[in-house]
């Protein structure tokens, strides 16, 4: 069973800036890989899919890339509706998630 | 549009038994793929089962052989039948469609979840 690391798990960063989140996978994953959105008291949101697909709905700053076993999600300008919890989610199995709060 | 209502969550005594109701508007229940995902108190997420267009059922190694779920297509819902409940069942269900292609899946959309807390 593949393992998805995320790092960092605490990411600290000023409104405005860029936010870099990353995800490992224990073995090559192929384009399967989906980040997902997490606010306090709400479900996740489906933000990503097959690696780089935006969701409906998604904005523009929200951009994934990656291959193999080494996957990121990038915010280009964080605003201050991101301030989640992200996931990274390959077939049945989501990494720890990477926290982005306020700097 | 698709929406997802779950239902049936509360306070159960561990080895007690619960059903989970995961009620589906803006499609047919039984042309797509349903999961229950759930959440415990500040963890992260964990998959727990689904149910196939076809009939065909998975179940996380967690809940293998406690937890069952089924769908009713006259009234459009999934159900999680949960038994021999354990403390560590104690988490924020979720049901969310599961969208299938050969190179993986991903979840979209997801219901709100129905807390769900073991104890005695």
């Amino acid at each position: 069973e593949t393992v998805l690391t995320q790092s960092p798990a605490t990411l600290s960063v000023s409104p405005g800036e860029r936010a870099t989140l990353s995800c490992r996978a224990s073995q090559t994953v192929g384009s399967g890989l989906a980040w997902y959105q997490q606010k306090p008291g709400q479900a996740p949101r489906l933000l990503i899919y097959d690696v780089s697909t935006r969701a409906t709905g998604i904005p523009a700053r929200f951009s994934g890339s990656g291959s193999g076993t080494d996957f990121t999600l990038t915010i280009s300008s964080l605003q201050s509706e991101d301030f989640a919890v992200y996931y990274c989610q390959q077939w049945r199995t989501f990494g720890g998630g990477t926290k982005v709060e306020i700097k | 549009e698709v929406q997802l209502v779950e239902s049936g969550g509360g306070l159960i005594q561990p080895g007690g038994s619960l059903r989970l109701s995961c009620e589906v508007s803006g499609l047919a229940v039984n042309s797509i793929y349903m999961s229950w995902l759930r959440q415990a108190p500040g963890k992260g997420l964990e998959w727990v089962s689904v149910i196939y267009s076809g009939g065909k059922t998975y179940y996380g190694d967690s809940v293998k052989g406690r937890f069952t779920i089924s769908r009713d297509n006259s009234k459009n819902t999934v159900y999680l039948q949960m038994n021999s409940l354990r403390a560590e069942d104690t988490a924020v269900y979720y049901c969310a469609r599961d969208l299938a292609e050969a190179s993986g899946n991903w979840f979209d959309p997801w219901g709100q979840g129905t807390l769900v807390i073991v104890s005695s």
